[in-house]
């Protein structure tokens, strides 16, 4: 198990492009979650599936934001015509439904930069 | 809507120093509440989690405890180590999503 994996670590694209990221979980985890960061900010949720399904999505996910998790494997979150305010760090978490104990586990992120 | 804060913002100790990192919240009707290490320009790595019905845990040189009743938990890293340089983000969950704070940026200066 080598952990959550996402990639591109980087990427940098002109405004009004489309980007896809893709995020892979740790393999026996069923819940998946997407947060964004800016500089000198905690991660903020965006959103979060179980399996295949997404169950919730934050006011953050505008209609240009969309993520998917089929067959409750690996996720993709797609941001389209991107802004300058679409850069920051996308990062990427699994956990395994535990209660109380149940830890997120985080990859190394995606960092975008949007020119 | 959970409210996460992290005080101070920053420190700069001296090696062999303890560290004391503080973490308020607003809603305490959290599952757990974890604290992560974050390295400049990387993704959170795991370092305490505390279920809503402990009092505090222990791992190495890291103790955390936590006051659920008054919003409050507080990281302690003994005899620190230039090592420890980082970024220290408190999170707590409330239904399945963590609601975190800005961080402490600590630095250990040898």
């Amino acid at each position: 198990d080598t952990g959550v994996s996402q990639n591109p670590r980087h990427k940098i694209t002109k405004r009004g492009q489309n980007v896809t990221f893709r995020c892979d979980p740790i393999s026996e985890h069923n819940r998946l979650y997407w947060y964004r960061q800016t500089l000198g900010q905690g991660p903020e949720f965006l959103t979060y599936f179980q399996n295949e399904a997404q169950l919730e999505k934050s006011r953050l996910l505008s209609d240009r934001f969309s993520a998917e998790r089929p067959k409750g494997s690996f996720s993709t979150l797609e941001i389209q015509r991107t802004e300058q305010g679409d850069s920051a760090m996308y990062l990427c978490a699994s956990s395994e439904a535990s209660g109380g104990q149940e830890t997120q586990y985080f990859g190394p992120g995606t960092r975008l930069l949007v020119l | 809507k959970q409210e996460v804060t992290q005080i101070p913002a920053a420190l700069s100790v001296p090696e062999g120093e303890n560290l004391v990192l503080n973490c308020s919240f607003t809603d305490s009707a959290i599952y757990n509440l974890q604290w992560f290490r974050q390295d400049p320009g990387k993704g959170l790595t795991s370092l305490l989690l505390i279920q809503s019905s402990q009092r505090e845990q222990t791992s190495g040189r890291l103790n955390a405890s936590l006051d659920k009743s008054s919003g409050r938990s507080t990281l302690y890293i003994a005899a620190s180590q230039p090592g420890d340089s980082a970024t220290y983000l408190c999170a707590v969950r409330n239904d399945y999503k963590l609601s975190f704070g800005a961080g402490t940026t600590v630095t250990v200066r040898a």
